[in-house]
């Protein structure tokens, strides 16, 4: 009964490589974000979708693109990694986008090869 | 720009005491304000909230204060039990930034018998 799954919950991949990772909420909320938390610890917001519309686009490469195929799923695919994509990547789901909490996945760790 | 600082990175407390956890903030615009707690290997799971209109917010063991003025708020945990041993992590959200949270760096919290 987990509430925002991601999976994998590690990759380990060679540079140059395409990989994607899946995120799924059964919350029954209606936006979802993904985040990055680098090597200092970080977490910083890459990108929101709400109802399955694009909201929030960081400056991300744009070898990074999230897709929602609906409400309760939003991916993240990578082209072409790089050594500095190497991080943990959290999804997560709030109700609203305004003074409601974020629950979040528990993390996908990405190592770069 | 940082603008959501945990300065303590780390707060060791003896069981039963009492744990405050500081976090400053630089951006006045922020209105509704968060904290996290994450275990090793796990996402970051919400614990209190407060939003700018209130000073105070109580859930259990756990109080959020928030200082305007100074812009500070503070987590207290009474009383602390071993397994509150965790990272937190304090956030911000400004209502217009659609969902954007900003993260500070963590303070782990270590609870000892």
């Amino acid at each position: 009964d987990t509430a925002v799954s991601q999976t994998p919950k590690y990759l380990v991949t060679q540079m140059g490589n395409d990989k994607s990772i899946k995120c799924e909420q059964n919350l029954g909320h209606d936006t979802m974000y993904w985040y990055k938390q680098d090597s200092k610890k970080f977490l910083k917001i890459m990108f929101s979708y709400n109802n399955k519309e694009l909201i929030i686009n960081e400056t991300v490469p744009n070898r990074f693109s999230p897709k929602s195929p609906d409400k309760a799923h939003l991916n993240l695919h990578i082209n072409s990694l790089e050594l500095g994509d190497s991080a943990v990547y959290f999804c997560a789901s709030s109700q609203g986008m305004s003074f409601q909490p974020q629950h979040f996945g528990d993390g996908t760790r990405l190592s770069i090869l | 720009d940082q603008q959501v600082k945990q300065n303590s990175p780390s707060l060791s407390v003896q069981e039963g005491r009492i744990s405050i956890l500081n976090c400053d903030y630089t951006n006045s615009m922020f209105d509704y304000f968060l904290w996290y707690k994450k275990y090793p290997a796990e996402g970051p799971t919400f614990l209190i909230s407060i939003s700018s209109i209130k000073d105070k917010n109580e859930d259990g063991r756990f109080t959020v204060f928030l200082n305007k003025s100074a812009k500070h708020l503070s987590l207290h945990i009474v009383p602390s039990q071993p397994g509150d041993s965790a990272v937190y992590f304090c956030a911000a959200n400004r209502g217009s930034t659609l969902g954007r949270l900003y993260f500070g760096r963590g303070t782990q919290l270590t609870v000892w018998p």
